[in-house]
């Protein structure tokens, strides 16, 4: 069965900090590592993995992806109240995905 | 495109009732999924499709059903509702060799 972990659970950093949230996983047929954010409503997409070591980055959000030890990390640097959500990752194998229990993260301002 | 749609977007069952659950994309997706997310839970996936006249079971399908008999629709059936589907409700989809799933706004169902 296919197997997504992430971690912590939850986070609350000021605003400025920098986070990094970790997903760890365990999937036959692996094609891809998807993180999303959701806020109060549905999932939106942020990156797509699918190579170990290439970092993709989108203004202040980056992530990796480390298919020998099986896990990823997203990093978000000088957070803003607006990265408030809980960050999801998610691991497509054999036509569907797995879905992590999130990582909740909280900015106080 | 409109994307992924959902109806309704709110509904309060009785146990014991029965409905269905809309779902709709307009991006010409072979593959569409119905999702479940329990309070600070992540997403259980409940069925997909990977095409029409094609489904399959998830991780938690117990107590609900699903048809595929367009590319566009893919409908979730609950049958003799219990509170412990209790739930918010996402339908996505996606196109072939595509990763990323694009996800409809949501259903949220309480069940007393």
């Amino acid at each position: 069965e296919d197997k997504v972990v992430q971690s912590p659970l939850s986070l609350v950093v000021h605003e400025g900090d920098t986070v990094t949230l970790n997903c760890s996983y365990e999937v036959t047929n692996f094609r891809s590592l998807l993180w999303y954010k959701q806020e109060k409503k549905a999932p939106t997409f942020l990156f797509m993995l699918t190579s170990s070591g290439i970092e993709k980055k989108s203004g202040r959000l980056s992530s990796i992806l480390d298919k020998k030890e099986l896990f990823s990390i997203l990093n978000i640097t000088a957070t803003q109240t607006g990265d408030s959500a809980v960050y999801l990752c998610a691991v497509d194998g054999n036509e569907k995905l797995t879905f992590g229990t999130g990582t909740r993260l909280t900015i106080i301002p | 495109n409109a994307g992924v749609t959902q109806t309704p977007k709110f509904r309060i069952l009785k146990i014991g009732q029965s409905m269905t659950l809309q779902c709709t994309q307009d991006m010409n997706h072979n593959y569409m999924y119905w999702y479940r997310q329990d309070p600070g839970m992540g997403l259980k996936l409940i069925y997909y499709s990977v095409g029409a006249g094609i489904t399959d079971k998830g991780e938690v399908p117990n107590g609900y059903n699903v048809s595929r008999s367009t590319t566009e629709d893919f409908p979730l059936r609950l049958e003799l509702a219990a509170p412990s589907q209790t739930s918010v409700y996402f339908c996505a989809s996606r196109r072939v060799g595509i990763d990323e799933q694009y996800f409809g706004p949501g259903t949220r169902l309480t069940v007393t």
